[in-house]
């Protein structure tokens, strides 16, 4: 399987910040690489797949960007609704994987 | 809408079978172009997949549950199914239903709100 690294596992962070969450993987992964957000209580929320690309409805301030096996998701202007927990995911190999998450706390 | 909702029992006790059911909603599940998951969040852990099933019946699971797990379908009633053999309490755990299109890099695009699953004598 492929390993999933997050880092940091949790940090805060204020409203208006700019905050930056990185995924490495075990073994490269091209760009296979999908982010979700999760808040309690609630399922995980598809952000941003194929490592770059936007999901639909997603606000612009969410950036992902890299390959291989380095891969970093980007929150600019930190808004209250974005705290929450964000895991990466890797579709390359099977099984899929997921990361152990990055809390986003206030 | 797509939407998906998992029921079953919350409460299995060990070495029994746990068995899910989900419903889907605003797509069929007997159209191709996508398969219908279970995934699994263990408490205050990350996200584990469990396996999925095509339209065709073809199914794919997880190496590390495969001897316990079978999913399946009931097309008329556009739901399908998990079933976990001989649980214990490393099973308890929430228990997601969802979408992923078929290819090789697609994501998990829909969701159901999930259950919660405690494995309990």
């Amino acid at each position: 399987d492929s390993q999933m690294t997050q880092t940091p596992s949790s940090l805060s962070a204020s409203v208006g910040d700019t905050v930056t969450l990185t995924c490495r993987t075990s073994q490269t992964i091209f760009d296979f690489l999908n982010w979700y957000q999760q808040k309690p209580g609630q399922a995980p929320k598809l952000l941003i797949f194929a490592a770059s690309n936007l999901a639909p409805g997603v606000p612009s301030r969410f950036t992902g960007t890299g390959s291989a096996t380095d891969f970093t998701l980007t929150i600019s202007s930190l808004q209250p609704d974005d705290f929450a927990t964000y895991f990466c995911q890797q579709t390359y190999t099977s099984p899929p994987t997921f990361g152990q998450g990055t809390r986003v706390d206030i | 809408q797509v939407q998906l909702k998992e029921s079953g029992p919350g409460l299995v006790k060990p070495s029994q079978s746990l068995s899910l059911s989900c419903s889907v909603s605003g797509h069929s599940i007997s159209r191709g172009g996508y398969y219908w998951s279970w995934i699994r969040q263990l408490p205050g852990k990350g996200l584990e997949w469990i396996g999925y099933i095509y339209y065709s019946g073809e199914t794919f699971y997880n190496p590390t549950l495969k001897s316990r797990v079978t999913i399946s379908d009931e097309k008329s009633k556009n739901q399908f199914f998990l079933k976990l053999a001989s649980v214990t309490a490393t099973d308890t755990a929430v228990y997601y239903c969802a979408r992923v299109e078929v290819g090789h890099a697609t994501p998990f695009d829909y969701w159901g709100q999930g259950l919660l699953v405690t494995v309990s004598s």
